[in-house]
């Protein structure tokens, strides 16, 4: 129930294209969804966060759609760059009363020119 | 502002050593978070601090790992003995307050492998 399931695995995309990651969450309790990015040998960085109370936000070319109902949330980078190129990390706050994040498994994304 | 520092950046034991992880978080932030990430998968919650003390160690496998945060501002973690399954990337991540939509800010992490 603590879980946070995420698709694809990995995911190849054109320049200019646009890249889509999903995630799927059962826990009713969860109440905030950040997404973050990774690069090799680096942490990873927040990207961009999504309340249950909204159904989407965008921040330039980054967007978060949050179907509540279905529980699922998906990220979409407009414009794809190789620079984007990075695994990036659906999440959840866990934490009852405090701010603890579960993250998913992660995809991979590689933008080729 | 210097960001979340981990030392050392790799290490190389074999198994049934012990070896010890340190973090220095962003100054100022009372939250303090050690996650491990195993190849391949997301980062997984080990402990919480608040200050210097534990909010949650739910997820340490306290048999052989431990932490401590001393004075509310480094952190150490240490494992004693290692397994081989303990080879992973240590993340050491920060936030300001430990409030819900806070930034946690991570540091590179240390790369562990073990023999």
């Amino acid at each position: 129930q603590q879980q946070v399931k995420q698709s694809p695995q990995s995911l190849i995309v054109q320049k200019g294209g646009i890249s889509i990651i999903n995630c799927a969450y059962e826990n009713t309790a969860f109440d905030y969804f950040p997404w973050y990015q990774q690069f090799p040998g680096k942490g990873p960085a927040l990207l961009i966060a999504i309340r249950p109370d909204v159904s989407e936000k965008k921040e330039g070319r980054f967007t978060i759609s949050f179907n509540k109902s279905a529980k699922q949330f998906s990220l979409h980078i407009m414009d794809s760059q190789p620079g984007d190129s990075a695994t990036y990390f659906c999440a959840a706050n866990s934490g009852a009363g405090s701010y603890q994040l579960t993250f998913g498994k992660g995809t991979k994304l590689s933008v080729i020119p | 502002e210097a960001g979340v520092a981990q030392s050392p950046r790799y290490k190389i034991i074999e198994k049934r050593q012990s070896v010890a992880f340190w973090c220095n978080p962003i100054s100022g932030h009372a939250t303090l978070y050690w996650y491990q990430q195993i190849l391949g998968q997301g980062p997984k919650l080990l402990i919480q601090f608040q200050n210097n003390g534990v909010v949650d160690d739910s997820q340490l496998p306290k048999d052989r790992f431990s932490a401590e945060r001393l004075k509310g501002v480094d952190s150490t973690l240490k494992i004693q003995p290692a397994k081989l399954e303990d080879s992973a990337v240590y993340l050491c991540a920060s936030s300001q307050m430990g409030r819900i939509q806070e930034t946690q800010y991570f540091g590179p992490g240390t790369r562990l492998l073990v023999l």
